[in-house]
């Protein structure tokens, strides 16, 4: 299947710092997904881009949906321990119909966070 | 609201053992689906369900079964568990299958397959 390219795997920071990470795809993307996975949880719904250039907040997190439709990045400012977890992203493709089960989704990026 | 709810949270299986794993979710939602996570994998699609009495397989279905009764509950049944099918099962539901950004996960069952 569609194969989403997310890095990095994993980052060592100290509180305080900023965060950023991303995911490529060689395919074109309709919609990007940002998720976080805190241990022993299911992947909680954080951010969702629409449109190529768009830029959407949802407090110290910001997401961008790329120019090119075919990247992501997700962006956390101040880090702090609550945002330890493993990140996750997904897209749905323009060609894939839309639903659900067009998901594609990354392999994640797990943050730890050093006080 | 509980949500989605899964159980069991952990499980062990001898290779060859069947079991189900269940799925309920009590916001109403249309669509329901199966995800695995593996190590160094982003989740993948097993089955899923536009509603009562239909479903489908995603992208790794063999081995899995499923049925959707109740627009409630999603059982997910391993048929003669193998060690390839250790792994954690996520259930995810959301108001129907476009509505993708609405899919509320549940907390995972681990299976452990000797």
């Amino acid at each position: 299947g569609q194969q989403l390219n997310q890095s990095p795997q994993s980052m060592f920071i100290q509180e305080g710092e900023d965060v950023s990470m991303n995911c490529t795809s060689s395919s074109i993307f309709n919609t990007w997904l940002w998720y976080k996975q805190d241990p022993g949880e299911g992947p909680v719904l954080l951010i969702a881009l629409y449109k190529a250039g768009e830029l959407t907040s949802n407090g110290r997190l910001t997401a961008q949906f790329g120019i090119t439709r075919k990247d992501s990045f997700l962006n956390i400012s101040a880090s702090i321990p609550s945002d330890v977890g493993i990140y996750f992203c997904a897209g749905q493709l323009r060609s894939g119909g839309g639903g659900a089960d067009g998901l594609t989704f990354g392999k994640g990026t797990h943050l730890i966070i050093q006080p | 609201n509980a949500g989605v709810t899964q159980t069991p949270k952990f499980q062990v299986l001898k290779t060859g053992q069947s079991m189900t794993l269940q799925c309920a979710q009590d916001m109403n939602h249309e669509y329901m689906s199966w995800y695995r996570q593996d190590p160094g994998m982003g989740l993948r699609l097993i089955h899923y369900s536009v509603g009562a009495g239909i479903t489908d397989q995603g992208e790794v279905p063999n081995g899995y079964n499923v049925s959707r009764s109740t627009t409630e509950d999603f059982p997910l049944r391993l048929l003669s568990a193998a060690p390839s099918q250790t792994s954690v099962y996520f259930c995810a539901s959301s108001y129907s299958r476009h509505m993708f950004e609405t899919q509320y996960f549940g907390p995972g069952t681990r299976l452990l397959v000797l």
